[in-house]
């Protein structure tokens, strides 16, 4: 099966500071990755679409300047949250498109759990 | 956009089927209905998709109604591991591929 995976799993940072997630496709190649964002017993909500080698779309309301995406490669996308505050504590999900000839599907990882102090 | 509406939640006993049904009235004719289902504390994960016909995988089975208005997961004995929250997901319609997550289906399943 497809996989993605995330790095880091969990992390805590303090208000002000950076924090960089990434986002793998393991086994294929994805030309668009997505990122998600979820609160407590909410649903997922989308942030951007990724797309390799080109800017990333945003969803209305998210700041493009706060959470900042790069796809440099076909199977790695970035989002850092800059000067990351406590309402940015939440749960960062992606996801990568896989392309076939019979499939059109995203994988998603596993997530990464923020927490701004 | 191209919405789905589930139940909140619904309960079944192990090792009977469960029926989760998903409404999707404005579907377009290109659209794939497709299913996953999370975990707490973790990303979802795929489960089936389908057009028009039938499907079935090693997890699920996708009913989906001929009108393509509606569609049902099936899980054909449910275990306490498929205890989560499904959704049902239409594939934006506009080209861009995106999903638009609804609230889900939170499945108990009782020993």
């Amino acid at each position: 099966g497809a996989v993605v995976s995330q790095h880091p799993s969990r992390v805590i940072c303090k208000s002000g500071t950076s924090v960089k997630i990434e986002c793998r496709s393991l086994d294929f190649q994805a030309t668009t990755m997505f990122w998600y964002r979820q609160f407590p017993k909410q649903s997922l909500m989308l942030m951007a679409t990724s797309n390799e080698g080109s800017k990333a779309t945003y969803e209305q309301g998210v700041e493009k300047d706060k959470f900042l995406i790069n796809h440099a490669s076909l199977t790695l996308s970035t989002l850092t949250v800059t000067s990351a505050h406590p309402e940015d504590s939440s749960f960062y999900i992606c996801s990568a498109r896989r392309q076939g000839l019979y499939t059109d599907t995203q994988y998603f990882g596993p997530g990464t759990r923020l927490t701004v102090l | 956009d191209a919405k789905t509406t589930q139940p909140n939640s619904m309960e079944s006993n192990e090792e009977e089927p469960v029926h989760l049904p998903c409404n999707h009235s404005t579907i377009s004719g290109t659209d794939y209905i497709h299913w996953y289902r999370q975990l707490p504390s973790q990303g979802p994960e795929y489960v089936i998709h389908g057009l028009t016909s039938n499907v079935n995988n090693r997890m699920a089975s996708l009913a989906i109604a001929e009108d393509r208005k509606s569609s049902t997961l099936i899980l054909h004995r449910a275990t306490l591991r498929d205890a989560a929250v499904y959704y049902c997901i239409l594939r934006d319609p506009s080209g861009t591929y995106k999903y638009i997550f609804g609230t889900g289906t939170r499945l108990k399943v009782l020993a």
